[in-house]
């Protein structure tokens, strides 16, 4: 069964620590992304990356970080240098020259 | 700088009428629009596309019209159901670069 797998589906932090969110895909794309949802505000594209090994900064980069170590795996770190990380975090992926975009399931961050 | 716009937050609609869902972009290199459908909690789902090349494309109940000279395109639902009932996004792209839109909340009322 194709598809991309994030997890966890609801995490709870304190302030002041770091969170990794998952994203597993076995689509095979070469695309990866992460956005962020907030009420009223639409996605907001934190980080892509369109091979392994190489990734390039949304348009709210701060205060997150990423890594490409293998093309099915994209994982987000949400640092304690983000100030409003409460939100719902979606990954996708792209195939090459593809014009549609397929996400995930979501990951819900709040932070206490 | 937002490229892409849907400046109607809520639309409600009763069940059988048509709803029609606005979105304005900025950018002329567009050359793909995309709409997607989002359930709460859960990822956004695409539902229709329409390339630049086009001002029509039909898929069942679901229509999009592309206005390339006021840069404006349009998601028609005919007839709508309650199960339409979600937030509807449009999109676009310039090579792997997508742009969203603030979303449109669709409610079909029974």
């Amino acid at each position: 069964d194709g598809g991309i797998t994030q997890s966890p589906k609801y995490l709870f932090r304190k302030e002041g620590q770091n969170v990794t969110l998952s994203c597993e895909q076995n689509l095979n794309h070469d695309a990866m992304y992460w956005y962020r949802q907030d009420p009223g505000q639409g996605l907001r594209l934190i980080y892509y990356s369109q091979i392994v090994n190489d990734f390039q900064k949304g348009d709210i980069a701060e205060g997150y970080s990423v890594s490409r170590e293998k093309k099915e795996s994209f994982p987000l770190t949400v640092t304690s240098a983000q100030k409003n990380p409460t939100a719902f975090y979606l990954c996708a992926t792209g195939a090459y020259g593809a014009n549609v975009l397929t996400f995930g399931a979501g990951s819900r961050l709040t932070v206490l | 700088d937002q490229q892409v716009k849907q400046n109607s937050p809520s639309l409600s609609v009763q069940e059988g009428r048509i709803s029609i869902l606005n979105c304005d972009y900025t950018n002329s290199m567009f050359d793909y629009f995309l709409w997607y459908k989002k359930y709460p909690a859960e990822g956004p789902t695409f539902l229709i596309s329409i390339s630049s090349i086009k001002d029509k494309n039909e898929d069942g109940r679901f229509t999009v019209f592309l206005n390339k000279s006021a840069k404006h395109l349009s998601l028609h639902i005919v007839p709508s159901q309650p199960g339409d009932s979600a937030v509807y996004f449009c999109a676009s792209n310039t090579g792997n670069q997508f742009y969203f839109g603030t979303g449109t909340s669709l409610t079909v009322i029974p």
